[in-house]
């Protein structure tokens, strides 16, 4: 069965990066675009941007442009986000999220990595 | 960017209640429509894509349907599982995806 299993919370420092990783199994990892949602607390949901696992090729939320790299590795099954320059308002709960049959829609979702920045 | 309004923000419902969501594009999404339901510190859960194909194991109380700009989920009989928070997401454009601001569906 698929899975989508994220590394665990990180607290950072306004300026500072992070780097999530989420790791796929139960499919061919290079077949399916894959999706970065994040959601800050009591708030909605917030599209990021996507990588094409296959080719490396990436779109990112223009709101996130300059700010976040999504990349993927092959031989482990697993796409990162990085996200830098963290600001408190980039505190929230990231998902990574699976794209459906050639649509962007999400059937499978990572459990979500909380990431805190703070000072 | 697609903007995407869902109405109300929240919804005060009872067990047995028949509910109704709608959700707004800013222009014309054809039916490339999702809604998803999210329960406190859980990830989104599909319920509905390209506006009205139900996802496998999810119950037939929940329908969808629309096309264009407007959209609605529609909960025929509210079950206790059924409270939670409904968010509906555009997927037209290749290049950017929205989602509504959410809909709180409480008792």
């Amino acid at each position: 069965q698929v899975q989508l299993a994220q590394s665990g919370g990180e607290v950072k420092k306004p300026g500072a990066s992070v780097k999530v990783s989420c790791k796929t199994s139960g499919y061919t990892f290079s077949d399916y675009f894959m999706h970065w949602v994040r959601q800050a607390p009591g708030q909605g949901l917030e599209w990021m941007g996507w990588i094409n696992p296959n080719s490396g090729g990436t779109n990112y939320a223009q709101k996130f442009q300059g700010r976040v790299t999504m990349t993927g590795d092959s031989s482990i099954s697993t796409v990162y986000m990085e996200l830098n320059r963290l600001r408190s308002d980039d505190t929230a709960v990231y998902y990574c999220a699976r794209e459906g049959d050639g649509s962007a829609w999400y059937r499978f979702w990572g459990q979500g990595t909380l990431v805190t920045v703070s000072s | 960017d697609i903007q995407m309004t869902q109405s109300p923000s929240t919804l005060s419902a009872s067990v047995g209640d028949r509910v109704t969501i709608t959700c707004r594009a800013s222009q014309t999404i054809s039916s490339w429509l999702a809604w998803y339901q999210q329960k406190p510190g859980k990830a989104p859960k599909l319920l509905i894509y390209k506006a009205s194909s139900l996802e496998s194991g999810v119950p037939s109380r929940f329908s969808g349907s629309g096309s264009g700009t407007e959209f609605t989920l529609t909960i025929s009989s509210l079950q206790p599982d059924d409270f939670a928070t409904y968010y509906c997401q555009q997927y037209n454009s290749f290049s950017r995806y929205t989602f509504g601001q959410g809909t709180r569906l409480e008792i």
